[in-house]
């Protein structure tokens, strides 16, 4: 089953901005957007976004999301140690009639 | 706060059954259901989810015909019955609600291991 395509892992240093990225097609991001999700080893997934740039109550202000055609980003400003973690995308997708995963990004904070 | 707690994980062998429950601390009448699944080392993959009432239920290609999504509103329950299992069927389970746009409260995942 097509997923969305992430970069298997990202790596900047502390206190600088990350940039994740996640593509799709005009089925799954580029229909409704993507959402983001956060996971940290041994524990479940946390929502981190969602339409491409909707928090939940309680996430950073230093996480956003945004969308350019089939292209979903988040971007993770003034890096800190617990923002080490895997990070994935997801998108309803319109043609397969089911919710579809990225392959996740491990993003090192260094 | 809504919390989600799976159970009915364990070690099952190939080809057999097993049905994952999806307990939640409040209603859940008015949200639609998912069940995610992350083998061991891998990422998250989709499996099933449902409707808030139940009518319209959706599956990843790979389970589709073997695994099948249920939920009972009255008990705030969601099922995942599972048949004709096979070893790249182990993997942590994951139930989540959707109480908004996307699947924003995830439980604390059950492990399945398919073997002989």
């Amino acid at each position: 089953q097509a997923g969305l395509t992430q970069p298997p892992s990202v790596s900047e240093a502390l206190r600088q901005t990350a940039t994740l990225t996640c593509t799709g097609n005009s089925n799954n991001v580029g229909h409704l957007g993507a959402a983001w999700l956060q996971q940290h080893q041994g524990h479940p997934p946390k929502l981190l976004s969602y339409r491409s740039n909707n928090r939940p109550s309680g996430i950073s202000e230093r996480l956003s999301a945004s969308r350019s055609g089939n292209t979903a980003s988040l971007t993770i400003t003034g890096l800190q140690p617990e923002d080490e973690a895997d990070y994935y995308c997801s998108a309803w997708d319109s043609s397969l009639r089911a919710w579809v995963f990225g392959g996740g990004t491990k993003l090192t904070v260094l | 706060e809504l919390h989600l707690l799976e159970s009915g994980g364990g070690l099952v062998q190939p080809g057999g059954s097993l049905r994952l429950s999806c307990a939640a601390s409040q209603f859940i009448h008015n949200y639609d259901m998912t069940w995610a699944r992350q083998a061991p080392g891998k990422g998250l993959e989709y499996v099933s989810s449902i409707s808030a009432t139940g009518q319209f239920s959706f599956y990843a290609g790979s389970v589709k015909g073997r695994f099948a999504i249920s939920r009972d509103n009255s008990k705030n329950t969601l099922y995942l019955h599972m048949n004709s299992v096979r070893a790249d069927d182990t993997a942590v389970y994951y139930c989540a609600a959707k109480t908004g746009d996307y699947f924003d409260y995830w439980g604390q995942g059950t492990l399945v291991t398919v073997s002989s």
